[in-house]
């Protein structure tokens, strides 16, 4: 089946600071892959998306590459704000659950000033 | 452009209570879904609906029932809520397979 295995939090960093948040993955077919952020007491909102192999979807200086290789989606920012600081899921849909999204565990990240 | 709705945003159940979490969206979207969040567990799927008419059960279906009860709107209800449902639940909606979900607010629920 489906899984999504997404770095041990939590993460913390100075601001300005390289962040890098690791997703690997497992999935029948090609799937779709996601990266959503959720702020303290907040829902979900999706970050960025990539649909098939080197794409790269980027949002709000966030970026991320679709590799096939290496099944991997690893989110990255090169200079990170304490506005930041939320919890980041990576997740995916493919096969024969279209319909749903298979998530990892989310990683907490903390930027301090 | 309200997206996803969620009532209420925080409720307290005594433990046997019934009560049923509200979820409608203005986007058109055809799949619905509800969620629920506990620490380390990430987000596990309660129940789906993948078009109007139709639902199923996700990772988690045991002590819920759902209703889609027209495009917009999908409900979860408790019937007989326990500790164990203390969570925070989330209501999404896709347009299709290749879109992302919008998320609700969510709901803030704690069974005593």
């Amino acid at each position: 089946g489906n899984s999504v295995t997404q770095m041990e939090g939590p993460v913390t960093l100075s601001e300005e600071a390289f962040l890098t948040i690791n997703c690997t993955y497992t999935a029948t077919g090609y799937p779709s892959l996601f990266w959503y952020v959720q702020y303290p007491g907040e829902g979900l909102q999706l970050l960025l998306k990539a649909t098939k192999a080197d794409d790269k979807g980027s949002n709000k200086g966030f970026e991320a590459t679709y590799r096939k290789e290496t099944t991997s989606f690893h989110l990255e920012k090169g200079s990170v704000q304490v506005s930041d600081s939320a919890v980041y899921f990576c997740a995916l849909n493919s096969g024969g659950s279209n319909y749903k999204l298979t998530f990892g565990k989310g990683t907490l990240l903390t930027v301090n000033p | 452009n309200a997206g996803v709705t969620q009532t209420p945003k925080f409720q307290v159940l005594k433990t046997g209570q019934s009560m049923t979490l509200q979820c409608a969206q203005d986007m058109n979207h055809n799949s619905m879904y509800w969620y629920r969040q506990d620490p380390g567990m990430g987000l596990r799927l309660i129940y789906y609906s993948a078009s109007e008419g139709t639902t199923d059960k996700g990772e988690v279906p045991n002590g819920y029932n759902v209703s889609r009860l027209n495009k917009r709107e999908f409900s979860l209800r408790l019937e007989s809520a326990a500790p164990s449902q203390t969570s925070v639940y989330f209501c999404a909606s896709r347009l299709d397979r290749g879109n992302g979900y919008t998320f609700g607010s969510g709901t803030r629920l704690t069974v005593v």
